[in-house]
């Protein structure tokens, strides 16, 4: 098992492009966590997602940002007309059911120029 | 709303030193707390958590809820201990992780 993994490991995009970014979780984990980490902060929550579905979207910003988890394939962040302060590491984590350990990737450098 | 407060951006000490890194949270119900441990270029991974009361790679850290703390100790450090240490809760049956802004971990030989 090797892992979850998130590709690409860096990402550079001018302002106003689109980010998308990809997360494979741990074979057999439905559950699916993207956090975001800006400079000198610690990892914030974004978004929660199970097999085809939102669970919790209360750390996505309103605009630009949106995430999905299809029945096939990673889980995609997509970030729309980036702006500088879209620049951070973006972790994304899994775990196989609620209360057991979740598992990170390596995380997404973006930096926006 | 709940938080995680990691007063110290950096903690440094000598090979053998005593190591406590604190942890202080706020959480109107009865939280899960944990520690996760970043090594240098690899991934966040889980050290402890308090409902498991166990000793990983020497580290232990008790939940002391009348101080709602979480502070991370060993008693000799081992300069394979320098990481990045991050502090972290979880309502209990929800499972999103609240962070603090971690700690850096440098020991000296």
């Amino acid at each position: 098992n090797a892992g979850v993994m998130q590709n690409p490991r860096h990402l550079v995009r001018r302002r106003g492009q689109e980010a998308r970014l990809r997360c494979s979780p741990m074979k057999g984990h439905s559950h699916v966590y993207w956090y975001r980490q800006l400079p000198e902060e610690g990892l914030k929550f974004m978004v929660y997602l199970q097999k085809e579905n939102i669970i919790d979207e209360s750390g996505m910003p309103k605009e630009r940002f949106s995430a999905e988890f299809p029945k096939e394939g990673p889980s995609i962040l997509r970030i729309q007309q980036v702006v500088r302060g879209d620049s951070a590491a973006y972790f994304c984590a899994s775990r196989d059911r609620p209360n057991t350990e979740a598992f990170f990737g390596q995380g997404t450098r973006l930096t926006v120029v | 709303a709940q938080r995680v407060t990691q007063p110290e951006k950096l903690l440094s000490v000598f090979k053998g030193a005593p190591v406590e890194l604190k942890c202080n949270y706020s959480y109107s119900g009865s939280p899960e707390l944990f520690w996760y441990v970043q090594y240098s270029r690899q991934r966040l991974q889980l050290l402890l958590r308090h409902i498991s009361r166990e000793s990983i790679k020497g580290f232990t850290a008790d939940l002391n809820k009348g101080e709602t703390s979480f502070h991370l100790k060993k008693p000799f450090a081992q300069e394979e201990d320098s990481a990045m240490y991050y502090c972290a809760l979880s309502d209990s049956g929800y499972s999103t992780l609240t962070f603090g802004k971690g700690t850096m971990l440098l020991v000296s030989p």
